[in-house]
């Protein structure tokens, strides 16, 4: 089955500092694509970051990075230096190229204290 | 670059009536994605279209059914609606349809009474 876990449904993080949020997926194939999605309130879905399976080095993108582990088949974002625009609801998701949709986690949402 | 529009952004409906959301995708873009988000179920997947065909479908009733147009404009039709239908439906496109990322539009967010 192809699903993805994220256990933590409530996270929170004071402003400036850092947090993790875990994700764990499963799938049987070799390639595919892992990404990190982030829904604000007003509900449109951004893309944060985004990691190739067969790239061993982990993804970055000005805060946000990532903390791939192919054989453990998780797939943790790490904000830093978080900020009050960083409160919103965050979904891991992976594609797998021969499948063509992209499977998402039930979410993670984020409030960050001022 | 215009982003991910979808028409209209809230639609009020009543049991048993039929309704069509629309998309336009990121010019260029030739897949285009829809997914169904509601608080209990999360983001469910529809269906996809690239180049006018559906390549892949989830799992829902033969009551929502999609299409995708020459220009890559994309419509979704519901009937015979259902109070479980209420939900933030989401469209979706990327260049390729593979290994590219999803870009959202802000969704339609349908309520049926």
């Amino acid at each position: 089955a192809q699903t993805v876990t994220q256990s933590q449904p409530e996270m929170s993080v004071q402003e400036a500092e850092t947090v993790t949020l875990s994700c764990t997926y499963d799938t049987s194939e070799s390639d595919y694509y892992l990404f990190w999605y982030k829904q604000p309130p007003s509900r449109q879905m951004i893309l944060v970051i985004r990691q190739e399976a067969y790239k061993q080095q982990n993804a970055t993108e000005n805060r946000f990075s990532v903390n791939f582990q192919k054989a453990a088949k998780s797939f943790s974002l790490k904000i830093s230096d978080s900020q009050l625009g960083d409160a919103a609801m965050y979904f891991c998701a992976y594609r797998i190229p021969a499948y063509d949709k992209v499977i998402f986690g039930p979410g993670t949402s984020l409030s960050v204290i001022p | 670059k215009a982003g991910v529009t979808q028409t209209p952004r809230y639609l009020i409906k009543t049991r048993g009536q039929q309704v069509t959301l629309s998309c336009s995708p990121i010019s260029g873009h030739r897949s285009v994605s829809w997914y169904q988000q509601t608080p209990g179920q999360g983001l469910q997947f529809l269906f996809e279209y690239f180049s006018e065909t559906q390549r892949n479908k989830g799992n829902f009733p033969g009551r929502f059914s999609g299409r995708q147009f020459s220009n890559s404009r994309s419509e979704m039709n519901v009937s015979t609606l259902e109070l479980g239908d209420s939900a933030l439906y989401l469209c979706a496109s990327s260049l390729r349809g593979d290994s590219s990322p999803l870009h959202f539009g802000n969704g339609t967010r349908l309520t049926v009474t």
